[in-house]
């Protein structure tokens, strides 16, 4: 069974850092791209940025460069997102989602989402 | 950059037909996918490469792409389909991921 699970979630302050992680299970973690896609609350979903199997190709979402970076780490099946001058509209839950395939960009699975919270 | 439109809200009726569009520039050239989310719960595919349906996904959920503007139809809606639907593509480099707004459906 395919499992994704995110941790590292929690309160920070504005400016300040957080690193999410995603543990992954029940798939070959090395033959697959991955993602980050949070929700602010109340709002919709926003995919934040993509990581492919070998690591060749990273992308973000315009509002996040340069401040967030994404890494795998394929001998640990983990998927992190390292976050840094955080915002106060940086505050969602995040969710790390699994591509479908290589040629298909597309969200297959996903974990149940870790809440950061960016506040003063 | 890129963004897929969608209407915030679609009401239906329970056993009538609700229909959600979604434009963009890219469509015509990729394929457009959908997502339902009920309350507090991970997003869950429903139709994928414009008109497929992922297993487990009851008949009544269909979809369709033409020009700019996909669409998820619902015909039969039931009550347990009362949720946020998000479509979702890449843009024309197919590097970045984009999901429209969101449309809220209530059936009642």
């Amino acid at each position: 069974e395919v499992q994704l699970v995110e941790s590292g979630g929690g309160l920070v302050k504005p400016g300040g850092s957080l690193r999410l992680s995603c543990a992954a299970s029940g798939f070959t973690f090395s033959s697959y791209s991955l993602n980050w896609v949070r929700q602010a609350p109340g709002k919709g979903l926003q995919w934040v940025s993509s990581i492919s199997s070998s690591y060749t190709y990273i992308y973000y979402t315009d509002s996040v460069k340069g401040r967030f970076t994404i890494s795998r780490d394929n001998a640990k099946n983990s998927l992190y997102l390292q976050m840094n001058s955080l915002r106060a509209e940086d505050t969602a839950v995040y969710y790390c989602a699994r591509d479908f395939g290589q040629m298909a960009p597309y969200f297959d699975y996903w974990g149940q989402g870790t809440l950061v919270t960016v506040s003063s | 950059s890129y963004e897929l439109t969608q209407p915030p809200s679609v009401s239906v009726s329970p056993g009538q037909t609700a229909r959600i569009t979604c434009s963009g520039d890219a469509l015509p050239k990729k394929y457009a996918y959908w997502y339902q989310q009920k309350s507090g719960q991970a997003p869950v595919l429903v139709i994928y490469e414009d008109n497929k349906r992922p297993s487990g996904i009851p008949e009544r959920f269909s979809g369709s792409s033409s020009g700019t503007m996909a669409t998820l139809t619902i015909s039969g809606a039931q009550v347990e389909d009362e949720a946020d639907y998000y479509c979702y593509s890449t843009d024309s480099s197919g590097n970045y991921r984009v999901f429209g707004g969101g449309t809220k459906v209530t059936v009642l």
